[in-house]
């Protein structure tokens, strides 16, 4: 079946701009979960949602948000793109949510900021 | 708080030879979660293997084979007779039972760059 994917997967975007990234789950998964991967911090968690519901968050600043639609598909967005922003984000699905899951991955949003 | 560890960054081997990469994670849990994923040049993270608090017991798969030790709070794993399609980076990762309100997050080690040199 098909796995996690995301969209765009490259994208370069100007200081102060803003960005909204895609995420589609795997089929049956009500699970979705954003991370940021960044040669200095590593992988660091930015948020989970769950049936529409935003579960949990990490450190990140307001500029980070998302959502969920009912089909399970998530967004997220970063306003005011900072240089530092520039990272691979990474979207995961998993099919309940807890720790129990196993969250699988998609390839990733390639994200620019210059 | 959740740590984890992965105290080698970079790791070359020649192909055909085992290797293993350490894994050592910090918990106030007693039930809690470990995951080895996989990730190659583009980028996506490939699930390898979970294991919980509970099960210590070794699992072998194929060429690859995980060991968990509580006592030591390790989690490695072992490439056997590695090939040059094993080179990527391969990062351990740790998810705690009481994240809170039911949620869910990894919390990742730094990564271990694996090149197998033909």
């Amino acid at each position: 079946k098909a796995g996690v994917t995301q969209t765009p997967r490259y994208l370069i975007k100007t200081r102060g701009q803003q960005v909204t990234l895609s995420c589609s789950p795997i089929s049956g998964h009500r699970s979705v979960s954003w991370y940021q991967q960044t040669p200095g911090q590593g992988l660091q968690f930015l948020f989970e949602y769950f049936s529409e519901t935003q579960r949990n968050k990490g450190n990140f600043p307001g500029r980070f948000s998302g959502r969920q639609f009912s089909n399970s598909r998530s967004e997220m967005n970063v306003s005011t793109l900072e240089l530092g922003d520039s990272a691979l984000y990474l979207c995961a699905s998993s099919k309940g949510t807890g720790p129990g899951n196993t969250i699988y991955f998609g390839e990733g949003s390639w994200l620019t900021v210059v | 708080a959740q740590k984890v560890t992965q105290a080698q960054t970079e790791i070359s081997v020649v192909e055909k030879e085992d290797v293993t990469l350490d894994c050592v994670y910090e918990t106030r849990d007693t039930t809690y979660y470990l995951f080895w994923y996989k990730q190659p040049p583009s980028g996506e993270l490939v699930f390898l293997i979970r294991r919980n608090s509970f099960d210590e017991q070794n699992e072998i798969s194929g060429r690859y084979s995980w060991n968990f030790q509580k006592s030591t709070s390790s989690f490695n794993f072992t490439i056997t007779a590695s090939q040059v399609v094993d080179s990527a980076v391969y990062f351990c990762a740790l998810s705690e039972a009481g994240s809170g309100a039911g949620s869910y997050q990894l919390t990742f080690g730094k990564g271990t760059k694996l090149s197998v040199i033909p």
